[in-house]
């Protein structure tokens, strides 16, 4: 089946530690997008990606990083730097960023700090 | 700059009710798409439907209708006869005419269909 695929869906991190999550896309969409829900919000763009071995900022970037080697995949790195990173984390994927190309979503991941 | 209001938090009703969820958007641009979203309690956002600035009919889906008014600048989504499986969370989203990678949520509406 044709999807977006997100892994873990839980995951549990500690103070001062990385952590990567995993996005896999057999669409075959170019464009790629990583989203943060917090508890009674919107969602909030992190990073996108238009096209293999690009990627650009969101609105809220910082204390994240990505990398875009093959069309289907879209890893998000939370890292150490990101002072608030628990939230609901959701990649999704167009056929490319023109406005109105519908945007389809992973089940999403779950990011807890302990 | 582009913005998406669903001033609904939540929103609880009985089963066959018909509920309406409303989204208010604000946009400079005379080009621009409005989408509505489904997010069950799994997480995924199911895509419920896009409707174009330049296409102000009405659409229905089933027991699903969506009103577009610009001159009121709303989105509404109308679901009739309610049912348990209809509970989720409800985004409403814009995007401009550039490109999507500024596509703008609404908070989203919770609603909690009682059997």
């Amino acid at each position: 089946d044709g999807g977006i695929t997100q892994s873990p869906k839980y995951l549990f991190r500690k103070e001062g530690q990385n952590v990567t999550l995993s996005c896999e896309q057999n669409l075959n969409h170019d464009a790629m997008y990583w989203y943060r829900q917090d508890p009674g919000q919107g969602l909030r763009l992190i990073y996108y990606s238009q096209i293999v071995n690009d990627f650009q900022k969101g609105d809220i970037a910082e204390g994240y990083s990505v990398s875009r080697e093959k069309k289907e995949s879209f890893p998000l790195t939370v890292t150490s730097a990101q002072k608030n990173p628990t939230a609901f984390y959701l990649c999704a994927s167009s056929i490319d960023t023109t406005s109105g190309n519908t945007i389809y979503f992973g089940e999403g991941s779950w990011l807890t700090v302990v | 700059a582009q913005k998406v209001t669903q001033a609904q938090t939540e929103i609880s009703v009985v089963e066959k009710e018909d509920v309406t969820l409303d989204c208010v958007y604000e946009t400079r641009d005379t080009t621009y798409y409005l989408f509505w979203y489904k997010q069950p309690p799994s997480g995924e956002l199911v895509f419920l439907i896009r409707r174009n600035s330049f296409d102000e009919q009405n659409e229905i889906s089933g027991r699903y209708s969506w009103n577009f008014q610009k001159s009121t600048s709303s989105f509404n989504f109308t679901i009739t006869a309610s049912q348990v499986v209809d509970s989720a969370v409800y985004f409403c989203a814009l995007s401009e005419s550039y490109n999507n990678n500024d596509m703008r949520f609404g908070a989203g509406t919770r609603l909690t269909v009682k059997p």
